[in-house]
């Protein structure tokens, strides 16, 4: 399972609420990655780090902030929480190198009411 | 219209049957393929990765890529019913910031005994 455990494994919010889902890997991967599958959209990418401190957007970033201050952390914070965001959220690391082949963590169902 | 496209299914086949999943991608920089198995309520799982044209076998599953036609497909033979699963392609230009895995929507296969 590449070592990824995120938590919390499900959340129930409430819409404009903060909230923070964990990534936490235990082989020091430089590359992680925040992704969210939808129906009909597949997964897609949110954000992703490539280094302490480094992190990029992805495609589908509004409203979504993340920080790596360790190697083995990275979190996903929805800054005030809507409908919208309703997803599961998968955490993934690459092993190779940037965008490579990605191994992924087992989810986070987060529903925003 | 999408990247990548792929037939969401379901597909149903009987156990020992061989399974044929197929994507079609637009961008003709793509050349690194990947396929996922994702159970139900779990992170997808990496099963094969190819570069460039050719084809890849990894025990009861080949990966063959087509460039020429934008075509990859995944052949499972003797199928099982542990092998019920939405099936994902993955696929990206190049290693490094700017590029991205790009994913199809999955099919889900059902094998029944």
């Amino acid at each position: 399972d590449a070592g990824i455990t995120q938590s919390p494994r499900h959340k129930v919010t409430e819409t404009g609420t903060p909230v923070t889902l964990r990534c936490h890997q235990t082989e020091n991967h430089r590359y992680m990655y925040w992704y969210r599958q939808d129906p009909g959209h597949g997964l897609r990418l949110i954000h992703y780090s490539y280094g302490v401190k480094d992190t990029d957007k992805g495609e589908v970033s509004d409203g979504y902030s993340v920080s790596r201050s360790k190697t083995e952390d990275f979190l996903l914070t929805l800054e005030s929480a809507t409908s919208s965001q309703t997803s599961v959220y998968f955490c993934a690391i690459s092993v190779v190198g940037l965008n490579t082949e990605a191994f992924f963590g087992q989810g986070t169902r987060l529903t925003v009411v | 219209q999408k990247e990548v496209e792929q037939d969401p299914g379901p597909l149903s086949v009987p156990e020992g049957a061989i399974v044929s999943l197929n994507c079609t991608y637009s961008n003709s920089a793509f050349q690194y393929f990947m396929w996922y198995r994702q159970y139900s309520r779990k992170g997808p799982e990496l099963l094969m990765y190819t570069y460039s044209s050719g084809n890849k076998e990894d025990g009861r599953f080949t990966a063959q890529v087509d460039k020429s036609s934008k075509y990859i497909s995944l052949f499972i033979r003797d199928s099982q019913p542990s092998d019920s699963a939405t099936y994902l392609c993955a696929m990206s230009a190049r290693t490094g910031t700017a590029s991205k895995l790009t994913f199809g929507t999955g099919t889900r296969l059902q094998v029944t005994l």
